[in-house]
């Protein structure tokens, strides 16, 4: 069974530092990994796509690599602003189901100025 | 384009009764996947249509059901409403490849007392 974990589950930065986002999985069998954003009582913006042939992926200054053997992928935010603070999911697509995404718990950051 | 629409936004129901969730993709997507969100057991998949047809259904009683339209539009349904059923209900379209990005709409939040 897929297990996604996410760590730290909350992380609080001084505005201008990097921001550095865990998730890992257990199951290498899947097509592809995304991350979003969820701003409170809101839906998800989706950030970035990794498709599982793929090692890295960049938005801005977002940059999102995966390591599907090692069932890990980082998510890097350079030079953070207090616009950044939300929570930050990983969610990967198992290969043996139809149309879902497997999400982590998220982690909460909070981006002080 | 315009992105993934839900209504209602906002809904108060109380035990017993059941309730209508509407989902309209964005246009020219014809996958829809359902997910719940609460605080205590995160995102959790539900059901996912391609084409009319429910192609995957997660771990969820039978009370909760879905259907898709011709135009993609999808309906979820909740009967006999219970109180653990309170969360954010979101909905997400793809164009229908499992290679590609899930997009999220704003959800929408019942409340069942």
């Amino acid at each position: 069974k897929q297990e996604v974990t996410q760590i730290p589950a909350a992380l609080s930065v001084p505005e201008g530092e990097n921001l550095v986002l865990n998730c890992s999985f257990t199951d290498s069998a899947i097509y592809n990994l995304q991350w979003f954003r969820q701003d409170p009582g809101k839906g998800l913006t989706s950030l970035l796509l990794i498709q599982s042939s793929q090692r890295e992926q960049t938005s801005g200054r977002l940059n999102a690599s995966l390591d599907k053997s090692s069932g890990r992928s980082t998510l890097y935010i350079a030079a953070s602003q207090p616009g950044d603070s939300a929570t930050y999911l990983c969610a990967v697509r198992p290969t043996d189901s139809w149309g879902k995404l497997q999400f982590g718990a998220g982690t909460q950051v909070v981006v002080t100025p | 384009k315009a992105g993934v629409t839900q209504t209602p936004r906002y809904l108060i129901k109380t035990r017993g009764q059941q309730v209508t969730l509407s989902c309209s993709p964005i246009s020219g997507h014809r996958s829809v996947s359902w997910y719940q969100q609460t605080p205590g057991q995160g995102l959790q998949f539900l059901f996912e249509y391609f084409s009319e047809t429910q192609r995957n259904k997660g771990n969820f009683p039978g009370r909760f059901s879905g259907r898709q339209f011709s135009n993609s539009r999808s309906e979820m349904n909740v009967s006999t409403l219970e109180l653990g059923d309170s969360a954010l209900y979101l909905c997400a379209s793809t164009a229908g490849g499992e290679w590609q990005t899930q997009y999220f709409g704003p959800g929408t939040r019942l409340l069942v007392l």
